[in-house]
């Protein structure tokens, strides 16, 4: 099946940085695209979502961004901080069901 | 109080032997889910529910069955457990979709199955 994949297994930030996880999807009818984030011995959090017809959508200090011509997404976290050091995932929805397909995931280390 | 709860949380176990996961959720959502995790991979569906009554296979059902005993239970079954089933196994509900679109999924803690 598809799948969707990640460019950068680890990614180390200085504390108030600014932090960008990549993420490259194949599956160009997938119709939401999510970010999840995973802390130790906790199971994934949603962070945000993003519909396929949109190409950016801000929360709390993150912000996501879809670039559908290249089938690629982006999670934006603004001033990192050390409580945001975990895995991050990127999974899209294939549509009805509700069924998620993640990506490997992107370790996001905060340094102090 | 946690809205989606597994146990046990970790599990050691036998080659050969049948192993019984279980989740409960007090959300109310009609749909649940069974995701397997490897170290360092994403999260692979298993098993999903619609509602009591709907069962489907996910991308790696082979060698896992499920239950659908209530609206708030959905238990995970190894009929006969192998090493290579080691793994993170976490469970998940949604509200039910309209039109196809996606609702968000609310993940359990996890439990931690090793088979020897």
């Amino acid at each position: 099946g598809e799948s969707v994949g990640l460019h950068l297994p680890t990614l180390s930030v200085q504390e108030g940085d600014n932090s960008i996880i990549n993420c490259a999807y194949s599956n160009s009818a997938s119709d939401y695209f999510i970010w999840y984030k995973q802390e130790s011995g906790k199971g994934p959090q949603f962070i945000i979502d993003i519909r396929s017809n949109m190409d950016k959508r801000q929360g709390q200090r993150v912000t996501v961004l879809l670039n559908k011509t290249v089938k690629h997404l982006s999670l934006q976290i603004a001033a990192t901080q050390p409580g945001d050091s975990a895995v991050y995932f990127c999974a899209e929805n294939e549509g009805y069901g509700n069924k998620l397909v993640f990506g490997a995931g992107t370790i996001l280390r905060v340094k102090s | 109080d946690a809205d989606v709860t597994q146990t046990p949380r970790n599990r050691i176990t036998k080659t050969g032997k049948r192993i019984m996961l279980e989740c409960s959720q007090t959300k109310g959502h009609d749909r649940m889910y069974w995701y397997r995790q490897d170290p360092g991979l994403g999260l692979q569906l298993i098993y999903y529910s619609f509602d009591v009554k709907d069962i489907n296979k996910g991308e790696i059902s082979d060698g896992y069955s499920v239950s659908r005993q209530a609206q708030a239970k959905f238990s995970l079954s190894l009929e006969s457990a192998i090493p290579n089933q080691t793994a993170l196994y976490f469970c998940a509900t949604s509200d039910a979709t309209s039109g196809g679109h996606y609702n968000e999924q609310f993940f359990g803690p996890g439990t931690r199955l090793t088979v020897l």
